[in-house]
């Protein structure tokens, strides 16, 4: 119950495409759902994060769409360049007493080529 | 700002040999964590802390301690080193994981050879 399960494993799309990374979770007491990107040799940083009132969030390229009924949240990168290319992490996090632990899927090495 | 800063940044170790990871944070947040990554994979918790004085174990403990004397440090001390514990070690921080997000150094990368 406390899983995140993350996929693909990796991904490869061409610059100027759309990158999709999708994860599940089971705990609905998770209420908060940061994705972060890491690149080789540095420590995962924050992309974006969303809450589950509402169901799309978007910062420039970067969007979350929020399926709160089927426990599921993906990320969309908007014409992908190269530079994006990194290890993605999805999360859950709960707050309250359960804010000690914030669960990480299992990462999703993407790859742009130019 | 500083924010999470790890010591050393690289290790080679024998093995039994013994050695403590540095990690001090200056965002005076309460919650403190330990993650190991191997190759290819994701993180996995190995203690975190709550606030000064009070920690308690994730995902993968055995093999290593923590303290939490301070808010600003959390140490990581691995006794008798294995290889099994060849990996890269990540501290992060955070005021409150539900809310906002963690912040990480940039991690120990650790070699016991």
């Amino acid at each position: 119950q406390q899983q995140v399960k993350q996929s693909p494993q990796s991904l490869i799309v061409q610059k100027g495409g759309i990158s999709i990374i999708n994860c599940a979770y089971e705990n609905t007491a998770f209420d908060y759902f940061p994705w972060y990107q890491q690149f080789p040799g540095k420590g995962p940083a924050l992309l974006i994060a969303i809450r589950p009132d509402v169901s799309e969030k978007k910062e420039g390229r970067f969007t979350i769409s929020f399926n709160k009924s089927a426990k599921q949240f993906s990320l969309h990168i908007m014409d992908s360049q190269p530079g994006d290319s990194a290890t993605y992490f999805c999360a859950a996090a709960g707050s309250g007493s359960s804010a000690s632990k914030i669960i990480f899927g299992s990462g999703t090495r993407l790859s742009i080529r130019p | 700002n500083a924010g999470v800063t790890q010591t050393p940044k690289f290790r080679i170790l024998k093995i039994g040999q013994s050695m403590t990871l540095q990690c001090t944070q200056d965002m005076n947040h309460n919650y403190m964590y330990w993650y190991r990554q191997d190759p290819g994979m994701g993180l996995k918790l190995i203690y975190y802390s709550v606030g000064a004085g009070i920690t308690d174990k994730g995902e993968v403990p055995n093999g290593y301690n923590v303290s939490r004397s301070t808010t600003e440090d959390f140490p990581l001390r691995l006794e008798l080193a294995a290889p099994s514990q060849t990996s890269v070690y990540f501290c992060a921080s955070s005021y409150d994981p539900g809310i906002q997000p963690q912040h990480f150094g940039d991690g120990t990368r650790l070699s016991i050879l």
